[in-house]
């Protein structure tokens, strides 16, 4: 149950590109397609942004996807706006458990 | 709309317990699994425990593991979390979230409960 990792930190000027990583171990981002993306402001709840891995819920832009590789899981903002600016998190099933990354600051420049 | 409300937080000495209350209105609560995560301040996630749509199964983090207990009721629509044996790392906000759509994926939270532990 340890938590997956993440880059504290990540930054990107308007318009620009920017992938946050999230790495955790066979038994959870590597054995299982259940891998989601969270967006929180200040003070906010989270929001969901991205799950199984690549799916987009409804009303989150396309600029936002996701993709997996062996233990890592990508998060791309495409686009950045200046909204954008956030925490992200990523989780993992972890078979039966949950599992979440220590976030990533996304900084908009 | 979906809604849920976490209530039952609060200040509480080490060692004490606290009950959190979540109340789900706007979908059908017996069909979900659902989760409680919480958030030390300035901190990250952190998932705590879930529970099947009808019960049976309860799942927990070794941090609070035989300290926490999930449970539900699901002809009043509501989640609790029985917290016993309190310690100053489970200070943090604690929110319950819809387990939807997909295996370990919420796309529905609660607005958060404080829980604060301290003396």
């Amino acid at each position: 149950q340890s938590a997956l990792t993440q880059p504290p930190s990540a930054s990107g000027s308007p318009g620009q590109s920017v992938t946050i990583s999230c790495t955790g171990t066979s038994s959870d981002v590597g054995r299982y397609n259940y891998v989601s993306w969270y967006q929180q402001h200040p003070g906010k709840a989270p929001k969901l942004m991205i799950y199984e891995v690549s799916k987009r819920p409804s009303g989150v832009p396309d600029r936002f996807s996701g993709s997996k590789s062996g233990n890592t899981a990508s998060l791309t903002v495409s686009g950045l706006q200046t909204e954008d600016e956030a925490d992200y998190y990523c989780s993992s099933y972890a078979g039966r458990t949950g599992v979440f990354g220590g976030g990533t600051k996304l900084t908009v420049l | 709309e979906v809604q849920l409300v976490e209530s039952g937080g609060g200040l509480v000495q080490p060692g004490g317990s606290l009950r959190l209350s979540c109340a789900v209105s706007g979908f059908t609560f017996s069909r979900y699994w659902m989760t409680w995560v919480r958030q030390a301040p300035g901190k990250g996630l952190e998932w705590v425990a879930n529970i099947k749509e009808d019960g049976s199964k309860t799942y927990c983090v070794d941090s609070v593991e035989g300290r926490f207990t999930i449970s539900r009721d699901n002809a009043k629509n509501s989640l609790y979390l029985q917290m016993n044996s309190l310690r100053a790392e489970d200070t943090a906000v604690y929110y319950c979230a819809r387990d939807d759509p997909g295996y370990a994926a919420y796309n529905s939270w609660g607005q958060g409960t404080l829980v604060t532990v301290s003396s």
